[in-house]
């Protein structure tokens, strides 16, 4: 059974913190993406990576799929309160387009 | 705009009733899928669909089944609904690409409690 392990599950941190949420399998993926979840809502899609080594940025947010495709890392400079929010790691092992979802990390970010 | 709902928002039900969620969505997806989300787990998924007539078993399927019979819609039916069930449903729908690269697009969830 294919899992992706996402630490840390929880993060509390001060506005203008920088913090970093890993996402880890021990198998290899075609594909990871990161999905954003607030309370009440489904998740909604941050960035798709798809190649070895690949870094992607959105604006405050940098992402990184590592290079043997079996790890990825969502870096936020200076957060802000509206970060705050579930954040779901998701990978496609075959190219199959169905997701295998890490169990989430859930940011709050304290004004 | 496309969209994908899901309905009901809430329900609540008995152990043993047979319970069904509905997933409507008008983006023309080939793709949709059924998850369910605990605390913990994150998303689990319970079946899916590649197309009509189409159904999949995940990683969570005892207890669930699926029916595509359009390509909008995907219901997912409790056959006897159980305690352990009480959860998050989320539906989500994607094109066809099957390079893994598409963007899942989900509903609002459907909250479910098994008393």
């Amino acid at each position: 059974t294919q899992l992706l392990e996402q630490s840390p599950q929880f993060l509390s941190i001060q506005e203008g913190e920088n913090l970093t949420v890993y996402c880890n399998s021990s198998s290899v993926f075609s594909s990871l993406q990161w999905y954003r979840q607030e309370p009440g809502e489904g998740p909604v899609l941050l960035v798709t990576v798809v190649t070895g080594g690949e870094v992607k940025k959105l604006k405050r947010l940098t992402f990184q799929f590592g290079d043997a495709r079996k790890d990825s890392s969502l870096h936020i400079t200076a957060a802000q309160p509206g970060d705050t929010g579930l954040y779901l790691c998701a990978g496609d092992s075959g190219n199959t387009g169905k997701l295998i979802f890490g169990q989430g990390t859930t940011l709050q970010v304290k004004p | 705009d496309a969209e994908i709902t899901q309905s009901p928002r809430h329900k609540i039900t008995e152990t043993g009733r047979q319970v069904t969620l509905a997933c409507h969505q008008t983006w023309n997806h080939n793709n949709m899928f059924w998850y369910r989300q605990d605390l913990g787990h994150g998303l689990r998924l319970i079946h899916y669909s590649y197309g009509v007539q189409d159904t999949n078993k995940g990683e969570v399927s005892d207890g669930y089944s699926v029916s595509r019979s359009n390509t909008e819609d995907l219901p997912l039916t409790l056959e006897s609904a159980a305690s352990s069930q009480t959860s998050v449903y989320f539906c989500a729908s994607s094109e066809s690409n099957i390079a893994g690269t598409d963007t899942q697009y989900f509903g609002p969830g459907t909250r479910l409690t098994v008393l």
